[in-house]
């Protein structure tokens, strides 16, 4: 069966530092991989999408990067963290071809900056 | 563009009795899935239902059922003999039936805030 995993699950980061959210995907090859935020009392916004390695989408103008080192790996980062960054992100993985159905989720990072 | 709306921010029900919760959507394809989430206070999101927007049949897990209106763009969540356990934000979400070549993501709404009460 296919699992997904996020770590860490809990970071309080300082203004200024770099992030880096981790997220890997087991039983299953060349998924589709996502990064979403969810800002505290609203929906989900995707950040960024993967369809294969080193093919990384943006779907919003940030501070935040992604990269895709590996067919299963997807990494969160930034180099300088804002206030702004604070919420709580989201890892996910679909299927890659064919008919696309439901995304299957990570069990989220919490991110505070101070 | 899609969009999907989810117009109660919060819903309150006794237990064991029965809520509906509203999602309305609005896109121009005639083939695409929707999806209703459940986020616990443990925050990962799960799973609750799946509808393609083909079948005519209602999806049904268990306790939970869908109300699909495709002409009128409308997929409600119904609960049965809701329990405690069932206390969550419920999103619904949209997603195109076949890659366009992108990620074709989940659209999102957003949310609408369960409390049951015992």
């Amino acid at each position: 069966s296919q699992t997904i995993h996020q770590w860490p699950a809990t970071l309080v980061q300082p203004v200024g530092s770099p992030l880096s959210l981790e997220c890997t995907v087991e039983g299953t090859s060349n998924p589709n991989l996502y990064w979403y935020r969810q800002a505290a009392g609203r929906g989900l916004q995707l950040l960024f999408y993967s369809v294969g390695i080193g093919q990384i989408s943006s779907e919003v103008p940030q501070n935040l990067s992604a990269s895709r080192p590996q067919d299963r790996q997807f990494i969160l980062s930034s180099k300088k963290l804002l206030l702004s960054d604070s919420g709580f992100y989201l890892c996910a993985w679909s299927r890659g071809q064919g008919v696309l159905k439901e995304l299957f989720f990570g069990e989220g990072s919490r991110l505070t900056v101070l | 563009a899609q969009t999907v709306t989810q117009s109660q921010p919060e819903m309150s029900v006794q237990e064991a009795e029965t809520v509906t919760l509203s999602c309305t959507y609005d896109t121009s394809e005639s083939d695409y899935y929707l999806f209703w989430y459940k986020q616990p206070p443990s925050r990962q999101m799960i799973l609750v239902i799946r509808q393609e927007a083909y079948k005519q049949q209602n999806a049904t897990e268990n306790r939970f059922s869908v109300n699909f209106q495709k002409a009128a763009k409308s997929f409600s969540l119904k609960i049965s003999d809701s329990q405690l356990g069932d206390a969550a934000m419920y999103f619904c979400a949209y997603r195109l039936k076949y890659s366009g070549g992108g990620a074709d993501g989940l659209t999102f709404g957003k949310g609408t805030h369960l409390i049951i009460q015992p």
